[in-house]
C-alpha cells in the first residue's frame, strides 16, 4: 500500500539556520503531495502542496519540490525562526490520505 | 469562515461511558474523516465518508461508530469508552474526486478516559 517516510526527529536548530526535512513516498500512480504543520495544541494546517512532477510548492519561506524520479518531497527553509518550532507532517493523497509520522522541529534563539 | 468545527475541545470520561464527538464543516466538502493522534503513533484513520449516507472503516475503527446524514456533519460515537481511547481526535474534510484538494483539519478534541 501507499506509505510516507519522514526523517526521525526531533530536529533542533539555531535561529537563522537552514532547514531540511526529508520525505519519501511509495504510491501507485501520481499522488498529490502535501506538507502540514502542527503548532502546540492546534490541528494540522496545510503548509504547501504540489500536484505533479517537478512542481514546487512554497509558503512562508518554506519550499518543497515534487521529485518523481526519487519519489521525494523534501521540505526546506533557508533561515528558520523560533516561531517555526512545530511538528511537520509529509502526506500524500491517492485514494485516501496517507501521513508520515511527523518531525518535531525546535528552533532555539 | 468557520472551516471545520469540533466540539468539545476537552472531555473526561469514565470507563464504560459513551459520548459523541461533534464535527461540522461549512465548505461543502464531500469527504470527511476522523483521526486519532497518539504520541509516537502519528495520525491514524478511524472512519471516513465520501458523501452523505456513505461511511467506511479506516485503520483503527474498533470501538467507534460514525454516521453521515448530512454533508455538513460527521459525528464520532464512542460506544463504551476504554482507557486505550485516551487520545486527541481530529476531524478533517476535503473535496472528493479532486486529487489535489488538501485536507482541512479541526482543532481537535482531547479525550481522557479514566
Amino acid at each position: 500500500g501507499d506509505s510516507v517516510t519522514q526523517m526521525e526527529g526531533p530536529v533542533t536548530l539555531s535561529e537563522e539556520a537552514f532547514l531540511t526535512i526529508n520525505c519519501t513516498y511509495t504510491a501507485t500512480g501520481y499522488p498529490s503531495l502535501f506538507w502540514y504543520v502542527q503548532y502546540p495544541g492546534e490541528g494540522l494546517q496545510l503548509l504547501l502542496k504540489a500536484t505533479k512532477a517537478d512542481d514546487k510548492g512554497s509558503n512562508k519561506g518554506f519550499e518543497a519540490t515534487y521529485r518523481k524520479e526519487t519519489t521525494s518531497f523534501h521540505l526546506e527553509k533557508g533561515s528558520v525562526q523560533v516561531s517555526d518550532s512545530a511538528v511537520y507532517f509529509c502526506a500524500l493523497r491517492s485514494q485516501n490520505f496517507v501521513f508520515g509520522p511527523g518531525t518535531r522541529l525546535s528552533v532555539l534563539p | 469562515n468557520a472551516g471545520v468545527t469540533q466540539t468539545p475541545k476537552f472531555q473526561v470520561l469514565k470507563t464504560g461511558q459513551s459520548m459523541t464527538l461533534q464535527c461540522a464543516q461549512d465548505m461543502n466538502h464531500e469527504y470527511m474523516s476522523w483521526y486519532r493522534q497518539d504520541p509516537g503513533m502519528g495520525l491514524r484513520l478511524i472512519h471516513y465518508s465520501v458523501g452523505a449516507g456513505i461511511t467506511d472503516q479506516g485503520e483503527v475503527p474498533n470501538g467507534y461508530n460514525v454516521s453521515r446524514s448530512t454533508t455538513e456533519d460527521f459525528p464520532l460515537r464512542l460506544l463504551s469508552a476504554a482507557p486505550s481511547q485516551t487520545s486527541v481526535y481530529f476531524c478533517a474534510s476535503s473535496y472528493s474526486g479532486r486529487d489535489n484538494s488538501p485536507l482541512h483539519f479541526g482543532n481537535g478534541t482531547r479525550l481522557t478516559v479514566t
